[in-house]
């Protein structure tokens, strides 16, 4: 499909596991977002990508998450020794260019479940 | 930190009926956007707003860029079932940056 994919759609793990997200943009675009939306909430920028660069990880909780984009295409989001407050839904999402304000397209997301 | 304050948080309408929702904050943003999620799916993008004082519509929906760029609303005309879902206002704040604020959300349920 020509839209963002995200996989796995669904994660269970235990607390203290490791879990790397995948997110596949848009073919092209250069930015790429990831934010963490929390049962009822909306959703919290985590980081910022333009290409391979990241250029805003102010919104990464904590020392234990962190994201990559090595090709300027694909990123992946990984969260070490995971906790219970990380359940929630991870969002990724690209733009065509890097412009403040352009039309961010989402994935579906990923569900996290930490037991 | 910025934060925005999306009210109300649920509605429940009849089909036909017009709907208004509404995002404040304290601080100044330069963008304002208008989302919908539906279940399972990631937002949707409905209206982008890049100027104080905006008005700008998508078919049954229109939307505001307040003229203190500290608001913004949202309308939806005659109401139709598909409309269910939850409706964000996200914006981008005052001072540059990709950092993209989501409110909290409006729900709305449509009876048929």
């Amino acid at each position: 499909g020509a839209g963002v994919s995200q996989s796995p759609r669904y994660k269970v793990a235990k607390r203290g596991q490791d879990v790397a997200l995948r997110c596949d943009p848009i073919s092209g675009h250069v930015s790429l977002f990831w934010y963490q939306q929390a049962l009822g909430q909306g959703p919290e920028f985590l980081t910022y990508f333009q290409n391979e660069a990241q250029l805003d990880k102010s919104g990464l909780p904590s020392d234990r998450f962190f994201a990559e984009r090595p090709e300027g295409s694909v990123s992946t989001l990984k969260i070490q020794r995971t906790q219970q407050e990380d359940s929630a839904v991870y969002l990724c999402a690209s733009s065509l260019e890097a412009r403040i304000g352009d039309t961010q397209y989402f994935g579906p997301g990923t569900r996290l479940t930490v037991l | 930190g910025q934060q925005l304050n999306q009210s109300p948080q649920s509605m429940f309408i009849q089909e036909g009926e017009d709907v208004s929702m509404n995002c404040t904050s304290s601080s100044i943003f330069n963008t304002w956007l208008w989302y919908k999620q539906d279940p399972g799916e990631g937002p949707v993008l409905l209206i982008a707003l890049y100027k104080a004082g905006e008005l700008t519509s998508n078919g049954r929906l229109t939307a505001q860029f307040g003229i203190t760029r500290k608001d913004s609303f949202l309308n939806i005309s005659a109401s139709i079932p598909s409309d269910v879902g939850i409706y964000f206002c996200a914006g981008l704040p005052g001072g540059g940056g990709f950092k993209t604020i989501f409110g909290a959300g409006t729900r709305l349920f449509v009876k048929a």
